[in-house]
């Protein structure tokens, strides 16, 4: 039930193209799903947010779509460049206690030039 | 700086030697989390401060981990009698705290190799 389900393992885009990487998740309680990009080296770094009662949200070339009925959400990286490489997590947190992440396994997104 | 910063960035020690791995959050952030980041896997929750306390370390693997915080501040990771399984990216991020979810802002890890 603690579990953060992320897919696709790698990926790889051309510039210009969409990424799409999908996190599915069990535990009703989570309310905060962050997702985090990682350059190699350097520690995870807050991309975008979104709290269950909206759907969508939206930052520049980011956007995260939410299905609670489904238990799933998703990030789109629309117009992907070369500088989007890196490794991206989902994550999830409850809305009480002590708030920690419990994240995905990272997707690997390689955009080629 | 404004961000969260660990030290060493890199660690090779002999299996068997004690470690010792530093977290400086943010400046104000009450909440302090240690994760562990596993090659080809994704990060693992270890242990959370509020202030000075932790109420909860679920996440340490073995007794071979403690932490501590002091000052409200600046928290260290240790690991004793180091096994070759330990080695991993260990990453610290701070948030402001109280009620609420907010974002976690991560320092760039300890490298922590074991021979």
């Amino acid at each position: 039930q603690q579990q953060v389900k992320q897919s696709p393992q790698s990926l790889i885009v051309q510039k210009g193209g969409i990424s799409i990487i999908n996190c599915a998740y069990e535990n009703t309680a989570f309310d905060y799903f962050p997702w985090y990009q990682q350059f190699p080296g350097k520690g995870p770094a807050l991309l975008i947010a979104i709290r269950p009662d909206v759907s969508e949200k939206k930052e520049g070339r980011f956007t995260i779509s939410f299905n609670k009925s489904a238990k799933q959400f998703s990030l789109h990286i629309m117009d992907s460049q070369p500088g989007d490489s890196a490794t991206y997590f989902c994550a999830a947190s409850k809305a009480s206690g002590t708030y920690k992440y419990i994240f995905g396994t990272g997707t690997r997104l390689k955009v080629l030039a | 700086g404004a961000g969260v910063s660990q030290s060493p960035s890199n660690k090779v020690t002999e299996k068997g030697k004690d470690v010792e791995l530093r977290c400086d959050p943010i400046s104000g952030h009450t909440a302090l989390y240690w994760y562990r980041q596993s090659l080809g896997q994704g990060l693992e929750f270890l242990i959370y401060f509020q202030g000075n306390s932790a109420p909860d370390k679920s996440g340490l693997p073995s007794d071979r981990f403690s932490a501590e915080r002091t000052g409200g501040s600046v928290s260290t990771l240790t690991i004793q009698r180091t096994q070759q399984e330990d080695s991993a990216v260990y990453l610290c991020a701070s948030r402001p705290g109280g009620r609420g979810n907010q974002p976690q802002h991560f320092g760039d890890g300890t490298r922590l190799s074991i021979l």
